[in-house]
């Protein structure tokens, strides 16, 4: 599968703890974006990452929050001391690189993190 | 700011008859693109159409069309002979380019119920 990859599908945590959230993007392509869809609503951007760089994080909450996209492996979405509120799916895109291209961003199936 | 409108929560439509979903945007730039996505239950962003906002022709994908009124700003969906396999949520989505990268905004989705 040369998709955009996105595990766990579903992360269970407790209030408190740490969730990590994995992506590793389309073969080829070195821009990743993070979006959050709470229930019942559209996919809010969260932060976007080219290798080894934080471009954009501008809808990303100031605390707790954090992502990073290494050299190798993939993007790393981490929550911190997660609370109820957290409880969404987390969707990670990613596109090609070079500016102005015409392609979309292509979607993983996201996960779903749910904070009992 | 950009915001996406998408003034219809839910929609039904009967198998084999037409449906249109309506969005709305606001922007002042004049270089962009415009898509729809399909969520089902699964919870997948799947790519419906796209349309670049320099062409005037608007986009079509088998069943699916798109009535893109630039001056209005209005992008509206067509789904023409319902299947029971297009109930999903519908994401009409704006993206532009800031910075070298795109920047995407998702409006909040229209939930589509299609009737055996």
């Amino acid at each position: 599968n040369a998709g955009v990859m996105q595990n766990p599908r579903h992360l269970v945590r407790r209030r408190g703890q740490e969730a990590r959230l994995r992506c590793s993007p389309m073969k080829g392509h070195s821009h990743v974006y993070w979006y959050r869809q709470l229930p019942e609503e559209g996919l809010k951007f969260m932060v976007y990452l080219q290798k080894e760089n934080i471009i954009d994080e501008s809808g990303m909450p100031k605390e707790r929050f954090s992502a990073e996209f290494p050299k190798e492996g993939p993007s790393i979405l981490r929550i911190q001391q997660v609370v109820r509120g957290d409880s969404a799916a987390y969707f990670c895109a990613s596109s090609p690189l070079g500016s102005y291209s015409n392609q979309p961003q292509h979607f993983g199936d996201g996960t779903r993190l749910s904070i009992l | 700011a950009q915001t996406v409108t998408q003034s219809q929560p839910e929609m039904s439509v009967q198998e084999a008859e037409t449906v249109t979903l309506s969005c709305t945007y606001d922007t002042s730039e004049s270089d962009y693109y415009l898509f729809w996505y399909k969520q089902p239950p699964s919870r997948q962003m799947i790519l419906v159409i796209r349309q670049e906002a320099y062409k005037q022709q608007n986009a079509t994908e088998n069943r699916f069309s798109v009535n893109f009124q630039k001056a209005a700003k209005s992008f509206s969906l067509k789904i023409s002979d319902s299947q029971l396999g297009d109930a999903a949520m519908y994401f009409c989505a704006y993206r532009r380019w800031s910075g070298g990268y795109q920047k995407v905004t998702f409006g909040t989705g229209t939930k589509l119920q299609v009737i055996p």
